[in-house]
């Protein structure tokens, strides 16, 4: 597609469910981004992967918190035992190698209940 | 770790106004860019900034990457009503390897 494309777009979930986030990146932009978005605050970043390896995932709160990139194309952010903390807007953000002109999907907006 | 401070945190103007805002840092920044994020999306790239004192435009916006390399603004002139939105401030981490994003500056414009 010409853009970053994110599913669900909403998501509610009971606590202590699992979730899972995904992310189509632009094609052939090999570096894909995680980040979080609090309702009013700035964007937290969560994990960096470069292809299929995640070089940097210190941004990643808990153990609960994973993600997988697979055929360094699609990505998938998984949250496991959710917690009301956990509600937020998860972006996701894809790049040509070190190009600080992310491009930027519509996010997808968790709501735990 | 670095952090970037937005200034205002928002701005209530009247469509026809000039808006400024900036964004500052303990730490040097070799890179500067300004995002903004319209209601429900995510943000969009408005510019990017590589070199010490430059100064960019964009239509209406202009950005300025400060001598220091601390520091930066953006400025908005004749404000109309879909310059609403949150406008981001961020830089590189020293890895190079991500963006670091100020906590925005929301913009509000009565018509």
């Amino acid at each position: 597609g010409a853009g970053v494309s994110q599913s669900p777009s909403n998501k509610v979930t009971e606590k202590g469910k699992d979730v899972e986030l995904r992310c189509d990146p632009i094609s052939g932009h090999t570096a894909l981004y995680w980040y979080r978005q609090s309702l009013g605050q700035g964007l937290e970043f969560l994990i960096y992967f470069q292809g299929n390896s995640a070089p940097d995932k210190s941004g990643l709160p808990s153990d609960r918190f994973s993600a997988e990139r697979t055929g360094g194309s699609v990505s998938t952010l998984t949250i496991q035992r959710t917690q009301q903390e956990d509600s937020a807007v998860y972006l996701c953000a894809s790049s040509p190698d070190r190009n600080y002109g992310y491009t930027f999907g519509s996010g997808t907006r968790l709501t735990v209940v | 770790g670095q952090q970037l401070n937005q200034s205002p945190q928002s701005m209530f103007i009247q469509e026809g106004e000039d808006v400024s805002m900036n964004c500052t840092s303990s730490s040097i920044f070799n890179t500067w860019l300004w995002y903004k994020q319209d209601p429900g999306e995510g943000p969009v790239l408005l510019i990017a900034l590589y070199k010490a004192g430059e100064l960019t435009s964009n239509g209406r916006l202009t950005a300025q990457f400060g001598i220091t390399r601390k520091d930066s603004f953006l400025n908005i002139s004749a404000s109309i009503p879909s310059d609403v939105g949150i406008y981001f401030c961020a830089g590189p981490n020293n890895a190079g390897n991500m963006l670091t994003f100020g906590g925005g500056t929301r913009l509000m414009v009565k018509p």
